[in-house]
């Protein structure tokens, strides 16, 4: 079974609206983080935003939040006021603790802004 | 501030040539990863180094051998190349393995083509 799962291959947005892209995962870990990554068409990996699971809010950086439900072992990021710039390929990512390890991605969404 | 990089930027090989990738760190961080990249799949483990000293395989580890040479430096080597090694590959850093919350930091990727 996939540990980080998203669903959306590609979302199209315009300017200045807000988007959310989707991300599960699956775990039995109590104590995870999750992270999210962006990917531009340069190919470097960028690293936007992290939550954990035992935060009790919900972690902002800028235009970038993360809508964590718990319960639905969900990590959906919101992009608030799409630029042209966030036109990218994003990754959901998850570091387990008791495996301690690396990150498991995605498979990614690849995002494009329209003006 | 050159964070993590990574040489060579491009490299073709002929199926059963060797070559090393070259990874350095200057954020004098302890660990260090290897991760492919394929269309579709997103980022996939190779190998991972916790500290100085220690390498421990990841999800895709065949056909793969790593060094860490010292703190700063983590190589990857394909000895005999197979097309199916035809893949972009990344290098990362963290400060610490099992610290869930630090972001791992990635070098700009390998471009590698086997013919």
């Amino acid at each position: 079974a996939q540990k980080i799962t998203q669903t959306q291959p590609g979302m199209f947005v315009q300017e200045k609206e807000a988007v959310t892209l989707d991300c599960t995962y699956d775990t039995s870990d109590p104590s995870y983080g999750l992270f999210w990554y962006k990917q531009p068409s340069s190919g470097e990996m960028i690293f936007l935003i992290y939550q954990g699971s035992y935060d009790q809010q919900n972690a902002t950086e800028g235009r970038y939040s993360l809508n964590f439900q718990k319960a639905r072992k969900s990590a959906n990021l919101v992009i608030s006021a799409s630029q042209l710039g966030d036109s990218a390929m994003y990754f959901c990512a998850m570091r387990e603790g008791q495996a301690g390890t690396a990150l498991i991605f995605g498979k990614g969404t690849t995002l494009s802004v329209s003006s | 501030n050159a964070g993590v990089t990574q040489t060579p930027k491009f490299q073709v090989l002929k199926t059963g040539q060797s070559m090393t990738l070259q990874c350095a760190q200057d954020m004098n961080h302890n660990s260090m990863y290897w991760y492919r990249q394929d269309p579709g799949m997103g980022l996939r483990l190779i190998y991972y180094s916790a500290s100085e000293g220690t390498t421990d395989k990841g999800e895709v580890p065949n056909g793969y051998n790593v060094s860490r040479l010292n703190k700063r430096e983590f190589s990857l080597r394909l000895e005999s190349a197979a097309p199916s090694q035809t893949s972009v590959y990344f290098c990362a850093s963290s400060e610490a393995l099992r610290d869930r919350g630090q972001p791992q930091h990635f070098g700009d990727g390998t471009r590698l083509s086997i013919l």
